[in-house]
């Protein structure tokens, strides 16, 4: 059975940068994107960015290029979201999602995290 | 702004059939995949590719897709049908990905 294990919920100051981590199995880590999209309460499912399984590098949507970072840690199966600069509008459940084989030109995430609420205050 | 839109609503009475749409550019080119979204749950993948279900998806929701518009359509409508539906796809260049604005579906 395909898992994605998001940390816990975060309160983080407005300003400051919040690190959130997503544990899958390492085969699934291994031959899979791994992607991040968000939904704030009230509001629609918003896309972050992915991560290829085999280069390990991102890619990231333009309204987020230059405050979203993608990492990961073979060696743990952990796919790793930091935001920096929050801001109040970044309070959203935040969740992990598994892309399709790779080469699958349409698009689909089969498996998701439970999700990790990040809270912005003042 | 998402280059995906969907309606905001739609409602459906019980039993009848309900299609919800999608319009974009890269629907085009690309197949759109249809998530169902329950308040504090997880988004559950429902439709993918030209008309696929994921395993525990009953066949009584389908997909399709028309020019730059796709459709997901649910028949004999449910209680269990209610939430946000949500399509997504590649955007228009192919290296982003984008999601409709959702359809809160309604069964009366």
């Amino acid at each position: 059975q395909v898992q994605l294990v998001q940390s816990g919920a975060e309160v983080k100051k407005a300003g400051a940068s919040v690190r959130l981590s997503c544990k899958l199995h390492p085969i699934d880590f291994s031959n899979y994107d791994i992607n991040w999209v968000r939904q704030a309460t009230g509001q629609g499912l918003e896309w972050l960015g992915w991560m290829n399984p085999f280069s390990g590098s991102p890619g990231y949507a333009p309204k987020f290029q230059g405050r979203l970072t993608m990492t990961r840690d073979t060696s743990k199966s952990t796919a790793y979201l930091e935001l920096s600069s929050l801001r109040f509008d970044d309070t959203a459940v935040y969740y992990c999602a598994r892309g399709p084989p790779p080469g699958e030109l349409n698009y689909y995430c089969d498996h998701w995290g439970q999700g990790t609420l990040v809270t912005v205050s003042s | 702004s998402s280059e995906l839109t969907q309606d905001p609503a739609v409602s459906v009475a019980l039993g009848q059939t309900v299609e919800i749409t999608c319009q974009g550019d890269s629907l085009r080119r690309y197949y759109a995949s249809w998530y169902q979204k329950k308040t504090g749950q997880a988004p559950k993948l429902v439709i993918y590719g030209k008309n696929n279900r994921p395993s525990g998806i009953p066949d009584r929701i389908s997909g399709s897709r028309s020019g730059n518009s796709a459709s997901l359509t649910i028949t004999g409508a449910r209680a269990e049908d209610e939430a946000d539906y949500y399509c997504h796809s590649r955007d228009s260049s192919g290296n982003y990905l984008v999601f409709g604005g959702g359809t809160k579906l309604t069964v009366l």
